[in-house]
């Protein structure tokens, strides 16, 4: 069965970096998403991206992340400078039409 | 925008143990999506369900769109169901994220 994948699992990062977390969704798919959890609570949105342009962003992307569409295979998010609170568990999703199938995540640490 | 609340928000069963978890959500949806976070941080999709009910193996889920929430059954759970239920609804384009219920199955 197709499935997202995301790497790398795990970044540790030090303050004020710059990080690019990479994901491969769904072959067919046509719609892209990023989303993230800070530890113990829930999923929020950060941006979707559909035909080479983000079709929605939330306040949380603002101007120091980025993303980006590079190949026809890989979808990117950049974190321009890192701060203590951007740590997270970062997901990609894709979807179809439906349903939006997520990736296992990565784990993004900022010392 | 949209809120999305589960109940309850910690659920502690034994094995073979039914339950029943509630997505309630404040304004009309498009879809809406079920899923199942396990120990490992990973969201698996459990059902896409924006109306009507669905069943797979063990678990269903209902959608009563007109009325603004969603049921999650799991029969006969079993200690690797334990983890952190989610249900999520799609607002133009995004999906929001319910609060979440805690379950834990054990032995």
């Amino acid at each position: 069965e197709p499935e997202v994948t995301q790497t790398p699992s795990h970044q540790v990062t030090q303050m004020g970096q710059e990080v690019i977390l990479r994901c491969v969704p769904i072959s067919n798919h046509l719609y892209f998403y990023w989303y993230r959890q800070i530890l113990g609570q829930k999923v929020e949105f950060l941006v979707s991206f559909y035909n080479n342009e983000i079709s929605e962003k939330s306040e949380i992307f603002d101007d120091q992340f980025s993303v980006e569409r590079p190949d026809g295979s890989n979808f990117t998010l950049k974190i321009r400078s890192t701060k203590l609170e951007d740590s997270a568990m970062y997901f990609c999703a894709s979807s179809g039409k439906d349903t939006q199938y997520f990736g296992p995540g990565t784990r993004l640490t900022v010392l | 925008g949209i809120q999305v609340e589960q109940s309850p928000p910690d659920l502690i069963l034994q094995e073979g143990a039914n339950s029943t978890l509630r997505c309630n959500f404040s304004d009309s949806v498009n879809n809406l999506q079920w899923f199942h976070q396990n120990p490992w941080g990973q969201l698996i999709n459990l059902f896409y369900i924006p109306s009507g009910t669905k069943q797979n193996g063990r678990l269903s889920a209902t959608t009563v769109a007109t009325e603004r929430y969603s049921l999650l059954y799991i029969s006969s759970s079993q200690t690797t169901d334990s983890g952190v239920y989610f249900c999520a609804v799609v607002n133009t384009d995004k999906l929001i994220f319910g609060t979440g219920t805690r379950l834990q199955v054990f032995p």
